[in-house]
């Protein structure tokens, strides 16, 4: 089956700093990648599309400045939360297709906390 | 605004008894997805459905694809404890390429 890596499962970082997450596919090459984000409890929010080798689209009222998507290989995207706050913290996931999009398959999520 | 409606989002139940899980869309869907994920974790696929009126059995879990492709449904017979988790549809709509998930609906099984 396909195989999505996220790393890294746990993150601290101070207020005002960058972290970055990283999403691979292990097993195939994807052609999209998909970013989200989860509050406790709730369901998972698209906030980006990218597609390899081009600009990522984002959903509205995700700041691009903000989250910072790079999607420069067709087996890797990175996520970037640029100078993080405390309302940053939640739970990342990105999941990986490839053609047209019929089914995705996912990482294991980010747990981001931001003190 | 969520592309996806599911109902109800909370459920508590008896092991034991059945229930139905609502997906519900304006959009049509060449397919779609159900996932359950456990806290902390990624979802895990359960069924894809593509064929508008199709029905797909995974022991106690049906799930039906509406007829307009615009809805899906996931009934469980006998619900154990095992079943407890965030049940979610998904899935990409005809007019793009991004994948998105319904509003989730929180599954309780009380032994």
């Amino acid at each position: 089956g396909a195989v999505v890596s996220q790393h890294p499962s746990r993150v601290i970082c101070k207020s005002g700093t960058s972290v970055k997450i990283e999403c691979r596919s292990l097993d195939f090459q994807a052609t999209t990648m998909f970013w989200y984000r989860q509050f406790p409890k709730q369901s998972l929010m698209l906030m980006a599309t990218s597609n390899e080798g081009s600009k990522a689209t984002y959903e509205q009222g995700v700041e691009k400045d903000k989250f910072l998507i790079n999607h420069a290989s067709l087996t890797l995207s990175t996520l970037t939360v640029t100078s993080a706050h405390p309302e940053d913290s939640s739970f990342y996931i990105c999941s990986a297709s490839w053609g047209q999009v019929t089914e995705a398959f996912f990482g294991q999520g980010t747990r981001l906390t931001v003190v | 605004t969520q592309l996806l409606e599911q109902s109800p989002q909370f459920l508590s139940i008896q092991e034991g008894e059945n229930l139905t899980v609502y997906c519900n869309s304006s959009s049509v869907f060449s397919s779609l997805q159900w996932y359950r994920q456990e806290p902390g974790e990624g979802p895990v696929l359960l069924v894809t459905v593509v064929t508008g009126g199709e029905v797909k059995k995974l022991k106690r879990l049906t799930f039906q694809f509406g007829d307009a492709r615009k809805d899906s449904s996931l009934h469980i017979t006998a619900a154990q404890p095992g079943d407890t988790g965030l049940y979610l549809c998904a899935g990409s709509p005809n007019t793009g390429n991004q994948f998105y998930f319904g509003t989730g609906t929180s599954l309780t099984v009380i032994p």
